[in-house]
C-alpha cells in the first residue's frame, strides 16, 4: 500500500529565507505527487503536481518540487519566505493504476514564518 | 462559478443523532469525495463515488454513508453520530482523468459531536 511521510510536524523560517518541507513515498510505482496548502479555516488549495514529464515542477506563489524517483522524495521549496505563506502544506499521492484516483496525504507540515 | 460547495460550515451533534452534509460541485466532474481531517492526521478518505449513481468506501467507512443520485452532489449521512466523528470534513471533486485528477476541495464543515 502507498504511504506519504512528511518529516516535521511544524517548520518555523524567517521571513526572506529558504523553504524546504519535505516529502517522502511508499509506491512500488512511482505515482503522480501534489502538494496541498491550506490557510486557516479554508479548504485545500492545488500548489503543484507531478504526473509526467519534467521532474522540477513549478506551481504557484513561487513554490516548485522536485520528483526523485532514486530518494522517492517530492521535497517542496521557496527560494525566500513570505509572511504570507504561513499555512498548513499536505503532500499527497495518488497510484496512476487506480482509476479512482484517490489521494493518500501526508500527516502535514505547518509552516510558521517569523518577521 | 462556485466551484465546490458544502453544507452547513458548521454543526453541533449529541451522540446518536444523525444528520446529512450536502456537497455540490459546478464543475461537471465525474469524480468526488469526502475526506476527514484530524488534527496530525492529514486526510483520510471516507468514502468516494467515480460516477453518479456509484459509491465505493475509502480507508475510514465505518458510521458513515453516502449517496450519489445526481452527478453535481454527493451525500455524506451519518446515521448515529459518535464522539469520535468529531472532525472537519472536506469534499472534493474531480476529472475522470489520470493526467488532469487535480481534485478541487470545498471549504469543509466543522462537525462536533457531544
Amino acid at each position: 500500500a502507498q504511504s506519504v511521510t512528511q518529516l516535521g510536524s511544524h517548520v518555523s523560517v524567517s521571513e526572506g529565507a529558504l523553504v524546504l518541507l519535505r516529502c517522502n513515498y511508499s509506491s512500488s510505482v512511482p505515482p503522480y505527487l501534489f502538494w496541498y496548502v491550506q490557510y486557516p479555516n479554508q479548504g485545500l488549495q492545488l500548489l503543484l503536481k507531478y504526473t509526467t514529464g519534467a521532474t522540477l515542477v513549478k506551481g504557484i506563489n513561487g513554490f516548485e518540487a522536485e520528483f526523485k524517483k532514486s530518494e522517492t522524495s517530492f521535497h517542496l521549496t521557496k527560494p525566500s519566505a513570505h509572511m504570507s505563506d504561513a499555512a498548513e502544506y499536505f503532500c499527497a499521492v495518488s497510484d496512476q493504476r487506480d482509476s479512482s484516483y484517490k489521494l493518500i496525504f501526508g500527516s502535514g507540515t505547518r509552516l510558521l514564518v517569523r518577521p | 462559478n462556485a466551484g465546490v460547495t458544502q453544507t452547513p460550515k458548521f454543526r453541533v451533534l449529541k451522540t446518536g443523532q444523525s444528520m446529512t452534509l450536502l456537497c455540490a460541485q459546478d464543475m461537471n466532474h465525474e469524480y468526488m469525495y469526502w475526506y476527514r481531517q484530524d488534527p496530525g492526521m492529514g486526510l483520510r478518505l471516507i468514502h468516494y463515488s467515480v460516477g453518479e449513481g456509484t459509491t465505493a468506501k475509502g480507508e475510514v467507512p465505518d458510521g458513515y454513508n453516502v449517496s450519489r443520485l445526481k452527478k453535481q452532489n454527493f451525500l455524506l449521512g451519518l446515521e448515529s453520530a459518535a464522539p469520535s466523528q468529531t472532525s472537519v470534513y472536506f469534499c472534493a471533486s474531480s476529472y475522470a482523468s489520470g493526467a488532469y485528477n487535480e481534485q478541487f476541495f470545498g471549504p469543509g464543515t466543522r462537525l462536533t459531536v457531544l
